[in-house]
């Protein structure tokens, strides 16, 4: 079961926004709308962030948004600030009652 | 608030079974909208999932660990518990314990996460 595919690094400046991409296959990403974002800050646990696809949980900022497009998922993130700077994780339902994992980005505040 | 709190020993000998248990507070593991999973990070290194329950008992595991998981559930305890049979210095990580809504990639609710490191 290989993992999904992110860039290990983005970066921006504060202010700016960055898009994050996370490609699957059609037995994943694309053959359902269920893949979700998550934060990772170092030595925490991950944080939902986005859900079926370009939801937001109560509380997570509106800066945060996800769309998908075949079979690649994007968590963009604007107006970036200094706390945004930690791991970002997409994850998608993959049939089955199974889940795949993205490798995570880096995001660099600038 | 629900909680998740994963217990076990930090340490596992390489060729024996890694052994956790996940205990939640706050709610009850028998709610039929949810799953509960398994979850773990090698240091430095990005998040695998590892298998979830069903409160009635079925599993689900990744295809990739799957002769070597056993997980398990408690409903009088209110816990799952994750056994990795066979374990080699690849299999030590972060493990996390985590809830997850039924048919969906949310996984809502997350155990602060335990070091388990396989060395002799």
């Amino acid at each position: 079961q290989s993992a999904l595919t992110q860039p290990a690094s983005v970066s921006g400046s504060p202010g700016q926004s960055i898009t994050i991409s996370c490609t699957g296959t059609s037995s994943d990403i694309g053959g359902y709308n269920l893949v979700s974002w998550y934060l990772q800050h170092p030595g925490k646990a991950p944080k939902l962030m986005i859900y079926e696809g370009s939801k937001r949980p109560s509380g997570v900022s509106n800066r945060f948004s996800g769309s998908k497009s075949g079979n690649t998922a994007s968590l963009t993130i604007s107006g970036l600030q200094a706390e945004d700077e930690a791991h970002y994780y997409c994850c998608s339902y993959a049939g089955s009652t199974t889940f795949k994992f993205g490798g995570g980005t880096k995001l660099t505040v600038l | 608030q629900l909680q998740l709190q994963e217990s076990g020993p930090g340490l596992v000998k390489p060729s024996e079974t890694l052994s956790l248990t996940c205990t939640v507070s706050g709610g009850s593991i028998s709610s039929s909208s949810y799953y509960w999973g398994w979850i773990r990070q090698p240091p430095g290194k990005g998040l695998e999932w590892i298998g979830s329950i069903y409160y009635s008992g079925s599993t689900y595991h990744n295809p990739s660990l799957k002769s070597r998981v056993t997980i398990s559930v408690d409903t009088s305890k209110n816990q799952f518990s994750l056994k990795l049979s066979s374990v080699t210095a690849a299999d030590t990580a972060v493990y996390y314990c985590a809830r997850t809504v039924v048919v969906t990639a949310i996984y809502d609710y997350w155990g602060q996460g335990t070091l388990v490191t396989v060395s002799s």
